[in-house]
């Protein structure tokens, strides 16, 4: 069974600019969550998204923002980004739409840098 | 909001040393979920209480949920390189989200 994917592995961009990450969840998940996790810290709750919809979403500006598409995999967009958007954003998926009660399982990960 | 703090936040062991992290949350939790992110990896689900009290191994890994729900503790016996990374809890938060907690980094020594 192949695992939660992420792409790209590493994305560079300067101060302004647009960043789009993508995420495929393991098959059969419905559900996809975005985290950050900027160097050495721990991990901030960004988005969540079930069957198409945002369920939840952290305390973040609203320029960060996402979709869910048809096939349940996930797109999150950084827009005007920030020198502190810096970090390595992680997208975990799980069986079910209840977010905290199921284990989730993370990709490996995109690598933001903003320069 | 709710805020899921462990300690301590980073501790060095000699191999064959036991090691335990806290981890302390501001309100009452239905569940607590731990894992573990090996260095330059994504985390990695280890374990899930429920009931208050309860106590689960895994192998030299024993978790424990406490009485009050409240807090959780993960104990490593005998510790070994393998066991370095960083050691996250996660309980629920409003809106039915995980919120992670601040982590315990693990050193180890051979």
């Amino acid at each position: 069974e192949a695992g939660v994917t992420q792409s790209p592995t590493h994305l560079i961009k300067t101060r302004g600019q647009q960043a789009t990450l993508r995420c495929s969840p393991i098959s059969g998940h419905t559900s996809v969550y975005w985290y950050q996790q900027a160097l050495g810290l721990g991990l901030q709750f960004l988005l969540w998204y079930d069957e198409g919809e945002e369920r939840n979403r952290g305390n973040f500006p609203p320029r960060f923002s996402g979709r869910q598409f048809p096939n349940y995999s996930s797109e999150l967009n950084v827009n005007a980004l920030e020198l502190e958007d810096s970090a390595l954003y992680l997208c975990a998926s799980s069986l079910v739409g209840t977010g905290s009660s199921y284990e989730q399982y993370f990709g490996p990960g995109t690598r933001l840098t903003v320069t | 909001g709710q805020q899921v703090m462990q300690i301590p936040q980073y501790q060095h062991v000699q191999e064959g040393e036991d090691f335990t992290t806290y981890c302390n949350s501001s309100t009452t939790l239905s569940n607590i979920q731990w894992y573990k992110q090996r260095p330059g990896g994504h985390p990695v689900f280890l374990i899930q209480l429920v009931k208050s009290g309860e106590v689960k191994k895994q192998k030299r890994l024993t978790f424990q949920f406490g009485e009050a729900k409240k807090n959780s503790s993960l104990h490593i016996t005998a510790t070994q390189t393998t066991d370095v990374g960083t050691y996250f809890c996660a309980g629920p938060s409003s809106g039915d989200k995980l919120t992670f907690g601040t982590g315990t980094r693990l050193a180890v020594r051979p």
